[in-house]
């Protein structure tokens, strides 16, 4: 199976509700990944972590919070969501550094639904 | 900027027959292209990528696709299609002078094949 697990697979969250999403992986890789996908629109880069540091963070609003506390594990936390942000959040990871390996390995998603 | 284009939202084919599923970009420079699959309710696995080289790559699960520079694109093939080979395939770019691995999607190409 998949070297990226991903918990919980689905999530089902009110507006007011704090909740977290996590990602490990257990290929050994330097960076980690956010995406997000909805339905009838291309899969977003939310987030990347390289080297455990944030290096690009797309526009993404400020009631998801990303968390890198080591290279093998990556968080989502999630605040005051709305219901436009129900969706499927990937989270993936590649070997960045010191030779990048090029191909990003995926988890198999956490389904979000917010109420 | 870079970006890549799947004309096509879905592609029927009968079981045995080949199937193209089509994929263009846009990057500066030499690209890295990759397509990945998605099989419901999951999350995105891994079929190929070109990173230089022999303009035709073969991947998993007997597809294979082929760079052509001159025509920016990277189609995907397989020469006799199964019924599970049913699911949502998605090429990707990176641009090789980023210094992350992320990766631009196309918006995805549903591919049904039929018995």
């Amino acid at each position: 199976e998949t070297g990226v697990t991903q918990t919980p697979r689905h999530l089902v969250m009110g507006m007011t509700n704090k909740k977290s999403l996590k990602c490990e992986q257990h290929l050994g890789h330097n960076a980690m990944y956010w995406y997000k996908q909805s339905a009838k629109k291309p899969l977003e880069l939310m987030f990347v972590y390289s080297l455990e540091e944030r290096v690009e963070n797309n526009s993404v609003p400020s009631r998801f919070s990303p968390e890198c506390p080591n290279s093998s594990h990556l968080f989502l936390h999630l605040h005051t969501l709305q219901p436009e942000d129900s969706a499927l959040y990937l989270c993936a990871s590649s070997q960045d550094h010191p030779i990048p390996s090029n191909t990003i390995y995926f988890g198999e998603g956490s389904w979000l639904t917010v109420v | 900027a870079q970006s890549v284009a799947q004309p096509e939202d879905q592609v029927n084919v009968a079981e045995g027959n080949p199937l193209t599923v089509k994929c263009t970009y846009s990057v500066s420079g030499n690209p890295y292209l990759f397509w990945y699959v998605q099989y419901p309710n999951r999350g995105l696995q891994f079929l190929l990528k070109y990173i230089t080289g022999d303009n035709l790559v073969k991947g998993s699960y007997g597809f294979e696709a082929e760079f052509n520079k001159s025509q920016t694109s990277f189609h995907l093939k397989k020469p006799s299609a199964l019924v599970s080979d049913s699911a949502l395939y998605f090429c990707a770019v990176r641009n090789p002078s980023g210094n992350t691995g992320k990766l631009i999607f196309g918006q995805g190409t549903t591919l049904q094949v039929k018995p």
